[in-house]
């Protein structure tokens, strides 16, 4: 089955610095991968996905996302952060099986400091 | 509306009750998902329903929890006998079912508090 980690369950940046959220997954196959955002007492917006085109995905909100095969990884960035980016972020990937629901990672919740 | 629609927001039930929640899917999608948000453990995927398909039930985790889905659209998810670690929020979710990089739509959730 595939999984996805996400290092670090808590990330705190000063307002205008680089935000960088780590996600690695697993999978013996080439994978659909994606980045959710949920903020306090929301559901979970999409963010961004890769399926398999354009190795950098540019998503809502100024959020980018590299795929690497090599790494294994699925990294979340934007260059400046806003305070408006508190939320929780949830990496997740597509299952290969026919329900294709997604498998998510644990979740980093990002703080913003004025 | 546009989204898809969860009902009720929140619930406050006593341990032992059943309850039903309820789920309204974005018109046209074929794919309706549950999961469940629990403090501390994160999203774990519940049931998928596709189209006419046999639902996939493997995530249920115990046989206290059912659902339906009328119609090919509003599913109901029920959960009998109500436990503590039973309290969460339930996300329910639905896509087109054209491949595995279709996005999925969650709704705003089912806070369900059992007491």
């Amino acid at each position: 089955a595939q999984s996805v980690t996400q290092l670090g369950s808590h990330v705190s940046v000063s307002e205008g610095a680089l935000v960088l959220l780590r996600c690695n997954y697993s999978s013996s196959v080439p994978p659909y991968l994606f980045w959710y955002v949920q903020y306090p007492n929301q559901g979970l917006q999409l963010l961004l996905k890769y399926t398999s085109a354009a190795t950098l995905v540019k998503g809502i909100n100024g959020f980018e996302a590299e795929f690497k095969k090599s790494e294994t990884s699925f990294h979340l960035t934007k260059p400046s952060a806003h305070m408006s980016d508190a939320a929780e972020y949830f990496c997740a990937v597509s299952d290969l099986t026919g329900r294709r629901a997604l498998t998510f990672g644990s979740g980093t919740r990002l703080q913003v400091q004025p | 509306g546009a989204g898809v629609s969860q009902s009720p927001s929140n619930k406050v039930t006593e341990k032992g009750k059943d309850v039903e929640l309820r789920c309204d899917p974005i018109s046209g999608h074929t794919a309706l998902y549950w999961y469940r948000q629990s403090l501390g453990q994160g999203l774990e995927f519940l049931i998928y329903f596709q189209g006419n398909s046999a639902p996939d039930k493997s995530g249920l985790p115990s046989d206290r929890f059912s659902a339906e889905r009328t119609g090919g659209s509003v599913s109901t998810l029920t959960i009998q006998r109500t436990q503590q670690e039973d309290s969460a929020v339930y996300l329910c979710a639905s896509s087109f079912d054209r491949g595995q990089g279709n996005t999925i739509y969650f709704g705003e959730g089912s806070w369900l508090t059992v007491v």
